[in-house]
């Protein structure tokens, strides 16, 4: 079983409707990230978080960290939003102490 | 505002043949780290530096080694390239650890014959 689990693998939405990204992990983490990596490969830090909710301007990252779980949200969503949305943690445990176990990845197509 | 950046961006190499990769940031960041990108796959640590002169295995670190002689540049070596080095490869920074906010290169795409 993957420590860091993504869903949907893949999302196809229109222009305009409301989009959750899913990510569940299980083991001890210190923090969560959210990145984005658009075609042609670069990979943009979009949040870290570890409690509450964060938000930067139509995107909205909350975790809960009783249920291990974190979403992300897009609101108002573009066709510039498509993209392969990764979500990584910060492990707390062990010798590889911060380092990150990411998802594999969601690619979402936006529609115009 | 260079970031972190990536050299080459795209090589193809024949089996043994041995090259390295170029990553340099400008944010004078203490952590860096390479990571391999492989379909259906999620990022994946190969080495990792936690300042000038360090470095650690990560979790697929068989066939590479690594070098970080000056802060701001953080060496890829494959000393006899497989097959299996075919991959995508992204160099990160982080100004502090566990990370904070992580800087990635554009990424090097490398295809061995």
């Amino acid at each position: 079983k993957n420590e860091v689990e993504q869903s949907p693998q893949n999302l196809t939405a229109q222009e305009g409707e409301f989009i959750t990204i899913n990510c569940s992990y299980s083991v001890g983490i210190s923090a969560l990230h959210w990145l984005q990596q658009h075609p042609g490969g670069g990979i943009v830090s979009l949040f870290m978080l570890s409690s509450g909710k964060k938000k930067h301007g139509r995107l909205i990252a909350t975790i809960n960290i009783q249920e291990k779980h974190s979403s992300l949200h897009i609101t108002a969503s573009h066709p510039r939003d498509s993209a392969v949305y990764i979500c990584a943690v910060s492990t707390n445990y062990g010798g590889s102490q911060g380092n990150l176990i990411f998802g594999k990845g969601t690619k979402l197509s936006v529609k115009p | 505002n260079a970031g972190v950046t990536q050299t080459p961006k795209f090589r193809v190499l024949k089996t043994g043949q041995s090259m390295t990769l170029l990553c340099a940031q400008d944010m004078n960041h203490e952590y860096m780290y390479w990571y391999r990108q492989d379909p259906g796959m999620g990022l994946r640590l190969i080495h990792y530096s936690v300042g000038e002169g360090t470095t650690a295995k990560g979790e697929v670190p068989d066939g590479y080694n690594v070098s970080r002689l000056k802060k701001q540049n953080f060496l890829l070596g494959l000393e006899s390239a497989a097959p299996s080095q075919t991959s995508v490869y992204f160099c990160a920074s982080s100004g502090v650890y566990p990370p904070g906010e992580l800087f990635f290169g554009e990424g090097s795409r490398l295809t061995v014959l």
